[in-house]
């Protein structure tokens, strides 16, 4: 399996600010996600990164709040744009298919006040 | 670290004891079924997987059960350790849903010695 690291692993913001979340893979991989999990809640899928296109985006979630990058194959970051408190989640990057095993990253737990 | 799944469901089992975790699906399109642990402060684990053409499927000390006539998928751990103690999630996804993993709800196995 992948070795998948994220930075920041945790951070505080104020409200109105933005955070770039960083996804590092010790390999190349074609499918990398991202996933928001709220306090309390289960993984919803933000986006699938693309390299070399646009992310593609699931419902619910907009590029101009949550815009992402994918520059290669082993990296991918995801912006969370003018915070507030409701965006206090962890927010997770995974690889793999969906018809076969994802594997995440240990996640940014991400604290808006 | 951060807990998650502070509201989940919670089953709470014996060391050395049999644990068996549920999970109820709805949509009868789903043909691809993963469970993932996820320890306080990490990100979720795969464990195991099971596609729609088996009905039963072995790892190491843990068995995932599906029951496609009821929508039903169980996850059995065999000599339940305090390591296995985390929040468990299956997630499915439908062959026509793209890179979309639907998670559950989750579920808290706490383990007392």
């Amino acid at each position: 399996s992948a070795v998948i690291s994220q930075k920041p692993s945790r951070d505080i913001c104020q409200r109105g600010t933005s955070l770039t979340i960083q996804c590092q893979v010790d390999s190349q991989v074609t499918m990398m996600f991202w996933y928001r999990q709220q306090p309390g809640q289960s993984l919803t899928l933000i986006a699938t990164a693309n390299q070399g296109s646009e992310a593609t985006y699931e419902s619910g979630f907009v590029i101009d709040k949550f815009p992402i990058s994918r520059p290669n194959l082993t990296f991918s970051t995801l912006t969370v744009s003018n915070m507030s408190p409701e965006d206090s989640s962890i927010y997770l990057c995974s690889v793999g298919g969906a018809r076969d095993t994802q594997y995440f990253g240990p996640g940014t737990r991400l604290t808006v006040l | 670290g951060e807990s998650v799944g502070l509201h989940l469901p919670t089953l709470s089992v014996q060391e050395g004891d049999n644990s068996i975790i549920n999970c109820a699906y709805s949509n009868s399109a789903s043909d691809y079924f993963i469970w993932y642990k996820q320890e306080s402060g990490k990100g979720p684990q795969f464990i195991i997987d099971i596609r729609s053409n088996m009905d039963k499927r072995q790892g190491q000390r843990v068995t995932v059960l599906l029951n496609k006539t009821v929508k039903h998928l169980s996850l059995q751990i065999a000599a339940t350790q305090p390591g296995d103690s985390a929040v468990y999630f299956c997630a499915e996804n439908q062959e026509n849903a793209g890179n979309m993993l639907t998670f559950g709800g989750g579920t808290r196995l706490m383990v007392k010695p």
